[in-house]
């Protein structure tokens, strides 16, 4: 059963980077099958799409936060990288990674989702 | 980016009720669309990918229709354990997007 966890400081201050990573285990995160996503939810609010990592290595990431994010994978660590840079209170949030199921002719939904971890964003 | 709206937002049924909740595109994504059931402090679960196509282990009491630019997502009988928050997401495009969400609460 594949299962996602993400970590990574509950706290960060504004103009600083925050950074997440999404440990993979029951599967591999390397696999030529597998696709991620970073999603998003501030507090009483709905879900956010952040960004794309497909096993061919290609990322796409939403418009909004293009310029501030970056999302890598460490297949020696078997985890996912978030980074997202110069951040304001609005980027208070739960964060999840999640996997993709993709077809041939889409860009996949999520079957798999982590739990989730909340980043404040505060001095 | 392709807008995606749902309606209602807010939805107050009875244990019983047939419920449905309508996810509109901003343009066609064909059929490449998931709906997604999330509780309070719970990470979202897939119900229904490719508008219509129900996963594995969702009861089959949930049901979703559609393509082009209007879907709909249908509980058939509610029940207690289906008071949650609803929300659909298009993957046609790279620039996946979400609608806000539809609640369903007690009436």
């Amino acid at each position: 059963q594949l299962q996602l966890q993400e970590s990574g400081p509950g706290l960060v201050k504004p103009s600083e980077t925050l950074s997440l990573t999404c440990t993979v285990s029951g599967g591999s995160v390397r696999s030529s099958s597998y696709h991620w996503d970073w999603i998003r939810q501030p507090p009483g609010k709905g879900l956010e799409w952040i960004g794309s990592l497909y096993s061919t290595g290609s990322t796409f990431y939403s418009p909004s936060l293009e310029s501030r994010v970056t999302i890598s994978v460490d297949t020696s660590k078997s985890q996912l990288s978030l980074k997202l840079s110069s951040v304001t209170a609005a980027d208070t949030a739960v964060y999840y990674c999640a996997r993709l199921a993709k077809g041939t002719y889409d860009y996949g939904y999520i079957d798999y989702w982590g739990q989730g971890t909340l980043v404040s964003v505060s001095s | 980016d392709i807008q995606m709206t749902q309606s209602p937002s807010t939805l107050s049924a009875s244990v019983g009720d047939r419920v449905t909740i309508t996810c509109r595109a901003s343009q066609s994504i064909s059929s490449w669309l998931a709906w997604y059931q999330q509780k309070p402090g719970k990470a979202p679960k897939v119900l229904i990918y490719k508008a219509s196509s129900l996963e594995t282990g969702v009861p089959s009491r949930f049901s979703g229709s559609g393509s082009g630019t209007e879907f709909i997502l249908t509980i058939s009988s509610l029940q207690p354990e289906d008071f949650a928050t609803y929300y659909c997401q298009q993957y046609d495009s790279y620039s996946k997007t979400f609608g806000q969400g539809t609640k369903v609460e007690v009436k």
